[in-house]
């Protein structure tokens, strides 16, 4: 079975630009959730989609964005990207219960120049 | 927030029991206490998960302290393959399982 999927594996931006990354969660799950990891930090919860519909968003500006289609794949999309956007974000799907149940994806790796 | 603290990092023996400490003094009652791992270059992988009572499963075994104010996750016959970041974690936001990583412990397994 695929486990969770994400892509691309690593991007280069430069400050200013706009970035979508984009992730597959394992068949069946309808929950997806966005992380970012900055280096030598614990990821830190970005947003969560359930069912297509915004559950969650974590403590980022508005430049962060993301939305759910109705096959459950995700986007995350950052505009105006700054150099403190650098960072692994990751993506962890699930079927909407306990924490138990995310199984994350191995994450794009973003730097921002 | 992350509601947790651990040490930065140890070293363990291959071979021997890797026991990984967490404080979660201000823990809830209804709080459970969960452990993942991020193997370098990974994402994190679900270990295991208590409220009150000791819990074992194929990965580890997690003890917690009858106050809940702390947990240990102990790795019986740690190996290479076990070096990782562990992240001792207490689930806050039950709408939308959010998980709040602190730094975690950088556990090195020594040949």
């Amino acid at each position: 079975d695929a486990g969770v999927t994400q892509s691309p594996t690593h991007l280069i931006k430069t400050r200013g630009q706009h970035v979508t990354l984009r992730c597959s969660p394992i068949s069946g799950h309808k929950s997806v959730s966005w992380y970012q990891q900055v280096l030598g930090q614990g990821p830190q919860f970005i947003f969560q989609y359930y069912e297509k519909e915004e559950r969650g968003r974590g403590n980022f500006p508005d430049r962060f964005s993301a939305r759910q289609f109705p096959n459950y794949s995700s986007e995350l999309n950052v505009n105006a990207l700054l150099l403190g956007d650098s960072a692994l974000y990751l993506c962890a799907s699930g079927f909407g219960g306990s924490p138990r149940e995310q199984f994350f994806g191995p994450g794009t790796r973003l730097t921002v120049l | 927030d992350a509601k947790t603290t651990q040490p930065p990092s140890m070293d363990c023996a291959e071979g021997r029991a890797a026991n990984l400490p967490c404080n979660h003094s201000t823990i809830s009652g209804n709080e459970y206490v969960y452990w993942y791992r991020q193997i370098h270059s990974q994402g994190p992988q679900y270990i295991i998960h208590g409220l009150k009572n000791n819990e074992t499963n194929e990965m580890a075994s997690l003890i917690i302290t009858e106050d809940r104010k702390s947990s240990t996750l102990i790795l019986p016959h740690a190996t290479l393959r076990d070096t990782a970041v562990y992240y001792c974690i207490v689930r806050v936001d039950g709408a939308t399982n959010k998980l709040i990583f602190g730094t975690g412990t950088l556990l090195a397994v020594q040949p």
